[in-house]
């Protein structure tokens, strides 16, 4: 019963490192997000995918990459990692689109950069 | 600026207690939905509203959406500390789900 699974769960980065947090399900959803969570900003979006080969911006997208080759995995890319981008990330997870549509949210991976 | 603005931010309460959080926009959404978070967890989604106006129950819960699909309101009746959390709104726009700021509920026994 898996669902969404991210990894790792913590991560400390030091400033100008790079780092890929994964992001698996096993829904065969096609619709599938990146958010970060800050406090009291609630979650903002970074990336997303409409299905395999496609991904788009969200409202943060700067200093991240994304890639979607398969259905399953959604991997999201820290190029050189600055302090603003401490933070929890979620992934998330749908059929299609987030109209209407329940969205599957993983358990969060815990990054700070030092 | 926010899209979605959430109001209170924070709110503590006394068991039993009734409270009314609220979503609010300037921007249409094709629809609403109300997520409820957990320290070290990943939203939930409790409800989704489509249709202006509409009105939904889940238990001592009531979701509604303003008739021009624009605010939305969660409203607990009662409240217990098994409702204590961070309670999201999140609207459906082009495609992409742009989230409020979230109100963090306190309910003490």
């Amino acid at each position: 019963n898996a669902g969404v699974t991210q990894t790792p769960k913590f991560q400390v980065l030091k400033t100008g490192q790079s780092m890929t947090l994964q992001c698996a399900q096993d829904m065969n959803h096609e619709y599938m997000s990146w958010y970060r969570q800050d406090p009291g900003m609630g979650l903002r979006l970074i990336h997303y995918s409409v299905g395999a080969g496609i991904t788009d911006q969200g409202e943060v997208p700067n200093g991240y990459n994304v890639s979607r080759s398969t259905t399953e995995d959604f991997p999201l890319r820290l190029l050189s990692a600055a302090p603003s981008q401490t933070s929890v990330y979620f992934c998330a997870s749908s059929y299609a689109g987030s109209s209407g549509n329940t969205i599957y949210f993983g358990e969060g991976s815990w990054l700070t950069v030092v | 600026t926010q899209l979605l603005e959430q109001s209170p931010q924070f709110l503590s309460i006394q068991e039993g207690e009734n409270l009314t959080v609220y979503c609010n926009s300037s921007s249409v959404f094709s629809s609403l939905q109300w997520y409820r978070q957990e320290p070290g967890e990943g939203p939930v989604l409790l409800v989704t509203v489509v249709t202006g106006g509409e009105v939904k129950k889940l238990k001592r819960l009531t979701f509604q959406f303003g008739d021009a699909r624009k605010d939305s309101s969660l409203h607990i009746t009662a409240a217990q500390p098994g409702d204590t959390g961070l309670y999201l709104c999140a609207g459906a726009r082009g495609g992409k789900l742009i989230f409020g700021q979230g109100t963090e509920l306190s309910v003490k026994p």
